[in-house]
């Protein structure tokens, strides 16, 4: 049974940084695109990075990019979000999703439960 | 929002309701369109993937479809439990890549 459960979120100031974890099980994770997907409350979903499964590319959202940076560690299966220069926009809850395939795409049948970011002073 | 979707939608139950997802510029000519059902508390689920492909054990009742620049999902018999958010959504290669979600359309069982 795949698995994906998300850790490090919490309350940071402005400016600040958080990095987030995906930690996964169940399926073999060097095989496939990994994306982060947040929600700010009570808006919709926003398409956040993603990271190829093969490991050569990464993509930003144009709202992240330059402050956030995805990674992987394929030894322990885990799928990581460093969110610098956080700012009142980055509150939301932060998901992550295994793709179908190794190639980023937007169907994404497994999920984690999310993590709660706020951005406050 | 580059996908645009109502803001809302309703239907009693049994009913037929049509949930649509426009697309601009070019950006659904060439890319698969993803449906995902949300709610409240809850992580999305992917209903339709590919334009018109249900995963296992979606019901037959979800059906989507894709025109030029379009897209739409279908419910028919609607349920009181179909009450959430569904979002499309696609993956626009141009610009180096990246995803891209609908506004979200919050559908209500009259």
């Amino acid at each position: 049974e795949v698995q994906l459960l998300e850790s490090g979120g919490g309350f940071v100031q402005p400016g600040g940084s958080l990095r987030l974890s995906c930690s996964t099980s169940g399926f073999t994770f060097s095989n496939y695109a990994m994306t982060w997907v947040r929600q700010a409350p009570g808006q919709g979903l926003e398409w956040v990075s993603s990271f190829s499964g093969d490991g050569g590319r990464t993509f930003y959202a144009d709202s992240v990019q330059g402050r956030f940076i995805i990674s992987r560690d394929t030894s322990k299966a885990t799928l990581y979000l460093q969110m610098n220069s956080l700012g009142a926009g980055d509150t939301a809850v932060y998901f992550c999703a295994k793709g179908r395939s190794w190639e980023s795409s937007m169907r994404f049948e497994s999920w984690g439960q999310g993590t709660q970011v706020t951005v406050s002073p | 929002s580059v996908l645009t979707q109502p803001p809302s939608a309703s239907g009693t139950p049994g009913q037929r309701v049509t949930i649509s997802c426009s697309g601009s510029s070019d950006i659904l000519l060439s890319s698969y369109v993803y449906w995902y059902q949300q709610f409240p508390g809850a992580a999305p689920k992917l209903l339709i993937y590919a334009n018109d492909q249900r995963p296992s054990g979606v019901p037959d009742r979800f059906s989507g479809a894709k025109s030029g620049t379009s897209a739409s999902l279908d419910i028919s018999g609607l349920r009181a439990e179909d009450e959430a958010t569904y979002y499309c959504a696609t993956w626009d290669a141009s610009w180096g890549g990246r995803g891209v979600f609908g506004g979200g359309t919050k559908l209500t069982v009259l």
